[in-house]
């Protein structure tokens, strides 16, 4: 299996513009995560989907961060505008299923830089 | 509140040294424990992970972590590193009813040769 994916590995733009990060799922895995690592805060979650429904978005720092998954195999996290504040590197992850025992499995990454 | 704290933040070892990074948490009810490692560039990789049983727990790489119910520690452990355990390394909990991972802050280890 080729694991998580996402693209792209890194990301410059300027604030104001629309960032689009992408995430590929392990295939047969139904709990899909974002999380974003920064140096002040860590590692925190964002968003989990479970079968493709947002389950919990209260990690979300605001309205300008929005994410979806139309299908199993495919999810976004859309930021706009973007903002200087928002560099970070954005980790996607996915579990077989839900709940505590099951191990999420994490993608390279996103490295984001907003100027 | 849930929550994990990692004591030690910046840790420099010469090769063959032991190693022993501390984890805390703090959680009501049966929890789950990791040890995520990120290597310089690369993506997190689990290291090992604790349910139940044996609180012994060994992983890849000659690693191991002791979960003790007591201290609510899950401390990681190798006996001897290696110039390529250079990396960042997070504990990590999650409640057996949950899904979401909540991480330490994160030790990054320097192995110096």
């Amino acid at each position: 299996d080729a694991g998580v994916i996402q693209s792209p590995r890194h990301e410059v733009t300027e604030m104001g513009q629309e960032v689009t990060l992408r995430c590929k799922p392990i295939s047969g895995h139904n709990s899909l995560f974002w999380y974003r690592q920064t140096m002040m805060r860590g590692l925190e979650l964002l968003i989990y989907f479970n079968n493709n429904v947002p389950i919990d978005d209260s990690g979300m720092p605001e309205d300008r961060f929005s994410a979806k998954m139309p299908n199993a195999s495919f999810s976004t996290l859309k930021i706009q505008p973007s903002e200087p504040r928002d560099s970070a590197v954005y980790f996607c992850a996915s579990s077989l299923g839900q709940g505590g025992h099951y191990e999420q499995y994490f993608g390279p990454g996103t490295r984001l830089t907003v100027t | 509140a849930q929550s994990v704290s990692q004591h030690n933040h910046h840790v420099i070892l010469s090769e063959a040294a032991s190693l022993e990074l501390g984890c805390n948490y703090s959680y009501g009810g049966t929890v789950n424990l990791f040890w995520y490692v990120q290597y310089p560039g690369q993506h997190l990789q689990l290291l090992l992970k604790y349910f139940s049983g044996d609180p012994l727990v060994k992983g890849i790489k000659g690693f191991e972590a002791e979960f003790i119910k007591s201290k609510f520690s899950f401390n990681l452990r190798k006996p001897s590193v290696q110039w390529s355990d250079t990396a960042e390394y997070f504990c990590a909990a999650l409640a057996a009813s949950g899904y979401a991972l909540n991480f330490g802050k994160g030790t990054s280890l320097l192995v110096t040769p």
